[in-house]
């Protein structure tokens, strides 16, 4: 098993710029979500999914968006790069409540 | 609100015993997790309490009090590989995590 995977690694962007960050897990879990995590605070939640064809809003949801089509696959869309998403983004999955992490991605938009 | 408060950082010796307090205050609660977070990486688990008392996985054991909205995690016998953040993240009445900054645990020789 692989687990949870997210690519790409690293991105910079230029503000106004688009881009999707990828997440898939192999565990079949129904549940998976999406966090940022920037210095000095905890973890927040930007968008989840308790299984195919439904989402919803975490903490920090504006500036995203999600789609969650199959079981595997949970990508999340930044529909137009700001300076403040600047941050290191983890997709998690869970089947009881502990959450898997992927390894992040960090995104640096100038 | 919803808060969780934890020490921003700790300094403990190689072999030594440290313990990270952790207070909740949550819009319900389902249960308190730890997790351990080594630099540049992702979150691994490490405890989840949901009745109050002392949980003991070898070397790391959870405490928690339901009543006082408060949980710590003992190291015992720290090695150098446990330089790391922790993570307090407590379980809402919507089963959505809600997050500590994390303690930044440095260990010296």
């Amino acid at each position: 098993n692989a687990g949870v995977t997210q690519t790409p690694k690293f991105q910079v962007l230029k503000t106004g710029q688009s881009m999707t960050l990828q997440c898939a897990q192999d565990m079949n879990h129904e549940y998976m979500s999406w966090y940022r995590q920037d210095p000095g605070m905890g973890l927040r939640l930007i968008h989840y999914s308790v299984g195919a064809g439904i989402t919803d809003q975490g903490e920090v949801p504006n500036g995203y968006n999600v789609s969650r089509s199959t079981t595997e696959d949970f990508p999340l869309r930044l529909l137009s790069a700001a300076p403040s998403q600047t941050s290191v983004y983890f997709c998690a999955s869970s089947y009881t409540n502990t959450q898997y992490f992927g390894p992040g991605t960090r995104l640096t938009v100038l | 609100g919803q808060n969780i408060d934890q020490p921003t950082e700790m300094t403990a010796t190689e072999g030594a015993i440290v313990q990270i307090n952790c207070t909740y205050q949550t819009s319900g609660f389902n249960g308190l997790f730890w997790y351990q977070q080594h630099a540049a990486e992702a979150p691994t688990f490490l405890s989840y309490n949901v009745l109050d008392g002392l949980e003991e996985k070898g070397r790391f054991s959870s405490f928690l009090s339901r009543s006082k909205g408060y949980s710590y995690l003992l190291l015992k016998e720290l090695q150098m590989k446990d330089s790391a953040s922790y993570l307090c993240a407590s379980l809402d009445s919507n089963y959505q995590l809600i997050w500590g900054a994390g303690t930044k645990l440095i260990i010296k020789p």
